[in-house]
């Protein structure tokens, strides 16, 4: 199995550009998470989905984030536009069914100079 | 709501040392425990669980027994190794069946030979 797989690794991006980060959860599993640590905060959970349906957002800091998840072997995460305090590693989950552990991929680095 | 505090780091050990890393938190009801090790570059991995009063979770050298009178779920190792290095986070996640994980903002720990 390739694990939870994220892309890219790292970005780095200008302040006002759009970014767009990609991830694609295990195979089988149903439940995929979007969470952002930084020094300051920590990690956060920014959004969640069972089945492809958004069940909790409340995490997402504001209107510049938004995510997707057309289909159960991808997801992603926009920021539009970009702003230096976005700067973050964005990692994404996966599980089997709720309340199963969680699977994360390697994060995306990002950078907004 | 729900919350979890981990003791400040960093945590700087000698090979061979005793590690105790400490994590209280506050949530309704009977939550599930959990720690999570993030090794260098890499995403988190789930390193241990309890899911109701007085059990232990073990894996690899490390233990954590779930006290529901001191809300504490402290992790332990009797002898830690260099390839023990990492960032250590302690999680909860609320009963009732929820997905989201709620963390502490992590213990980094270096051991050295």
């Amino acid at each position: 199995d390739a694990g939870v797989i994220q892309s890219p690794r790292h970005e780095v991006t200008e302040m006002g550009q759009e970014v767009t980060l990609r991830c694609k959860p295990i195979s089988g599993h149903n439940s995929l998470f979007w969470y952002r640590q930084t020094m300051m905060r920590g990690l956060e959970l920014l959004i969640y989905f069972n089945n492809n349906v958004p069940i909790d957002d409340s995490g997402m800091p504001e209107d510049r984030f938004s995510a997707k998840m057309p289909n159960a072997s991808f997801s992603t995460l926009k920021i539009q536009p970009s702003e230096p305090r976005d700067s973050a590693v964005y990692f994404c989950a996966s599980s089997f069914r709720r309340i199963y552990e969680q699977y994360f991929g390697p994060g995306t680095r990002l950078t907004v100079t | 709501g729900d919350s979890v505090t981990q003791m400040e780091g960093p945590v700087t050990l000698s090979e061979e040392a005793f590690l105790t890393i400490n994590c209280t938190y506050t949530a309704t009801g009977y939550p599930s425990l959990f720690w999570y090790v993030q090794y260098p570059g890499e995403g988190l991995q789930l390193l241990l669980k309890a899911t109701k009063a007085d059990d232990k979770g073990s894996n690899k050298g490390f233990e954590a027994t779930y006290r529901k009178e001191t809300t504490s779920f402290h992790l332990e190792k009797g002898s830690v190794q260099v390839s023990d290095s990492a960032v250590y986070f302690c999680a909860l996640r609320t009963q009732g069946g929820s997905e989201k994980l709620v963390f502490g903002k992590g213990t980094k720990l270096t051991v050295n030979p």
